[in-house]
């Protein structure tokens, strides 16, 4: 069975601060995926990241940036100099074969308000 | 905008009531995937179509069931609607080229909202 703790459920800062939102997983398989995905307040889910089991390379896009670390089965996303526009409910993923379909499994997610 | 589309964007029925919700997914993806989100159960998993064949289920209800048309587009049929089955529901797709479509990423539609009164 897997599982994806995202353990704050929300998290509240000032525009320009920087934030790091967590992602802890389980999985007993060597092969797995991970993603994070936004939910802006319209509702869609947007894509943002991801990653395979093998590839351990932290990576920045701007001002996201995200920390995966095998030895402690973390995933982290930070962001840096936050926006207003960042204000979003964030989901970590976890896929892993199901069946020969790799079906994600979200975590609850974090949600993140930004104060101006 | 993701690509994938989904039609009606919001849903008002009662009890007892059938529903059918339809996505289209991105160009040359041959993947659908089917998700509720709800306030109490999160973001879960109903059913993966790949090329018109059922390929995984995950917590789908009976009463619930789905389908994907030659055309790749596919329908969510909701039927002996509770008040506990109003969500947002989801749809995405991937591309599924190889046969496990492995950590493939998904794009989700914008969600159908179900208020089932």
């Amino acid at each position: 069975a897997q599982k994806v703790t995202q353990a704050q459920t929300e998290i509240s800062v000032v525009e320009k601060e920087d934030v790091t939102l967590d992602c802890v997983y389980e999985t007993r398989d060597t092969t797995y995926y991970l993603f994070w995905y936004k939910q802006p307040p319209s509702g869609e889910l947007v894509f943002l990241i991801r990653r395979n089991s093998f590839d351990e390379q932290n990576e920045i896009s701007g001002r996201y940036s995200w920390n995966f670390q095998k030895s402690t089965s973390s995933f982290n996303f930070t962001i840096t100099a936050s926006q207003v526009v960042d204000s979003a409910v964030y989901f970590c993923a976890l896929s892993e074969a199901l069946g020969g379909s790799y079906i994600p499994t979200f975590g609850r997610g974090t949600s993140l308000i930004v104060h101006p | 905008d993701s690509g994938v589309t989904q039609t009606p964007k919001h849903l008002i029925t009662a009890t007892g009531q059938r529903v059918t919700l339809r996505c289209s997914p991105r160009s040359g993806d041959l993947s659908v995937y089917w998700y509720q989100q709800s306030l109490d159960q999160g973001l879960q998993f109903l059913i993966q179509y790949y090329n018109g064949e059922e390929r995984a289920k995950g917590n789908i209800l009976e009463r619930f069931s789905a389908q994907q048309f030659p055309d790749l587009h596919s329908e969510l049929n909701l039927s002996s609607l509770e008040l506990g089955d109003s969500a947002l529901y989801f749809c995405a797709s991937s591309m599924s080229r190889s046969s496990g479509g492995a950590g493939e990423t998904q794009y989700f539609g914008p969600g159908t909202r179900l208020l089932v009164l």
